[in-house]
């Protein structure tokens, strides 16, 4: 069964805090996503990442960095916390584009982030 | 501007009623996926639509993809209190990336 996790459910931190998130999947994905979701605007792209060290900046990369040391982990970093940065994360990993089925996403469950 | 316009928003019935949603676009894509999502967790993919004027059917689900693959709809049949959740369109709008519709909230009651 595919399986994408992410290290935390819940997150509060303050302004100013370095944040990391964490994504591992065991479904030998190339690519993986960062999205936030905020209420009546959807998901939103944050970074993608094609291959290990490779990455493309999604919609909203403002105040964000990613890095992918491994290929099973995706790591989103918030350098400097700001209030307007709460919100949920979703995780996501899919096979490379071209592929049968490259364009499903699976999901990890999320992490629901509050910068105080 | 939302790429992939959802309607409606909201949507709160009782069980055994029939409902339709909507995902819009100006835009043409090459195939159009809907996700549902429950409280805390994830969204998971119910289907993918591919053909102009495809109809694909998930038990009391029916999908829709437009002739022309700028819009689909998801046609929910007596629903139940387990169809509760977010459900999202979405789509690739370039090589790596994709779209998400701003979902639709829907609530059976029992």
């Amino acid at each position: 069964d595919v399986k994408v996790t992410q290290s935390s459910r819940y997150l509060v931190k303050r302004t100013g805090e370095k944040v990391f998130l964490e994504c591992v999947q065991d479904m030998d994905h190339e690519n993986m996503f960062w999205y936030r979701q905020d209420p009546g605007l959807g998901l939103r792209l944050i970074y993608f990442s094609y291959d290990v060290k490779m990455k493309e900046k999604g919609d909203i990369p403002e105040g964000y960095s990613v890095s992918r040391e491994k290929k099973e982990r995706f790591s989103l970093i918030l350098e400097s916390a700001s209030t307007n940065q709460t919100s949920m994360y979703l995780c996501a990993s899919s096979l490379p584009t071209g592929a049968a089925r490259a364009d499903t996403q699976y999901f990890g469950p999320g992490t629901r982030l509050t910068v105080l | 501007t939302q790429l992939l316009e959802q309607s409606p928003q909201f949507l709160s019935i009782q069980e055994g009623e029939n409902l339709t949603v909507y995902c819009n676009s100006s835009s043409v894509f090459s195939s159009l996926q809907w996700y549902r999502q429950e409280p805390g967790e994830g969204p998971v993919l119910l289907v993918t639509v591919v053909t102009g004027g495809e109809v694909k059917k998930l038990k009391r689900l029916t999908f829709q993809f437009g002739d022309a693959r700028k819009d689909s709809s998801l046609h929910i049949t007596a629903a139940q209190p387990g169809d509760t959740g977010l459900y999202l369109c979405a789509a690739r709008y370039n090589f790596n990336k994709f779209y998400f519709g701003s979902g639709t909230k829907l609530n059976v009651k029992p």
